[in-house]
């Protein structure tokens, strides 16, 4: 069965210091694998996401992400925090099921930046 | 200005009364799908749709019905509500394929009395 954990419900950062937001997965067949962002009072948008080819992926707003086989990680990165990167963050897998396909989320990290 | 569409946007109902939460999508999607969001357990998939007439069910069905007669339209179904119904919904669309984005509409706050 496929899941995917975020280590922490909830990160602080100053501004301008390295953002980490942490997603391990468990999935018996190569996932597909997402960011999405969330600000307040809106529906989820992507970030990025891993397919196929490089691992490591560039996605909007400076954030990036490692796919790591070996580690089935998916962290994500920024190396400066805005006060605007203050939302909640979500990890999610999706892969083929019958028919169709499946996406599982993480439960989510929210994500405050100090001035 | 390609979006999803949910309405209503809040709801307040008492249990036991039926009600219908709309969800349309311009970009001629296949794919459609509603989702619950509660606080500490993140987005939980509720049914999916893979085209008009393929509805499937996701992780937490039970109380839910959805049907799919066009193609853009997607509404989720409450029979009877029940208050552990009360929770975030959101309605969602991406081209057919594991690996496509999902585009999300705004939500529809629910609160059963």
């Amino acid at each position: 069965a496929q899941s995917v954990t975020q280590l922490g419900s909830h990160v602080s950062v100053s501004e301008g210091a390295l953002v980490l937001l942490r997603c391990n997965y468990s999935s018996s067949v190569p996932p597909y694998l997402f960011w999405y962002v969330q600000y307040p009072n809106q529906g989820l948008q992507l970030l990025l996401k891993y397919t196929t080819g490089a691992t490591l992926v560039k996605g909007i707003n400076g954030f990036e992400a490692e796919f790591k086989k070996s580690e089935t990680s998916f962290h994500l990165t920024k190396p400066s925090a805005h006060m605007s990167d203050a939302a909640e963050y979500f990890c999610a897998v999706s892969r083929a099921n019958g028919g169709g396909f499946k996406t599982i989320f993480g439960a989510g990290t929210r994500l405050f930046v100090k001035a | 200005e390609a979006q999803v569409t949910q309405n209503p946007r809040y709801l307040i109902t008492v249990t036991g009364k039926k009600l219908t939460v709309t969800c349309s999508q311009n970009m001629n999607h296949e794919y459609m799908s509603w989702y619950r969001q509660d606080p500490g357990l993140g987005l939980r998939q509720i049914y999916y749709s893979m085209n008009v007439e393929v509805t499937d069910k996701g992780d937490v069905p039970e109380g839910y019905k959805v049907s799919r007669k066009e193609k853009r339209n997607f509404p989720l179904i409450l029979e009877s509500p029940s208050p552990n119904q009360t929770s975030l919904y959101f309605c969602a669309s991406s081209l057919r394929g594991s690996q496509e984005t999902q585009y999300f509409g705004p939500g529809t706050r629910l609160l059963v009395l």
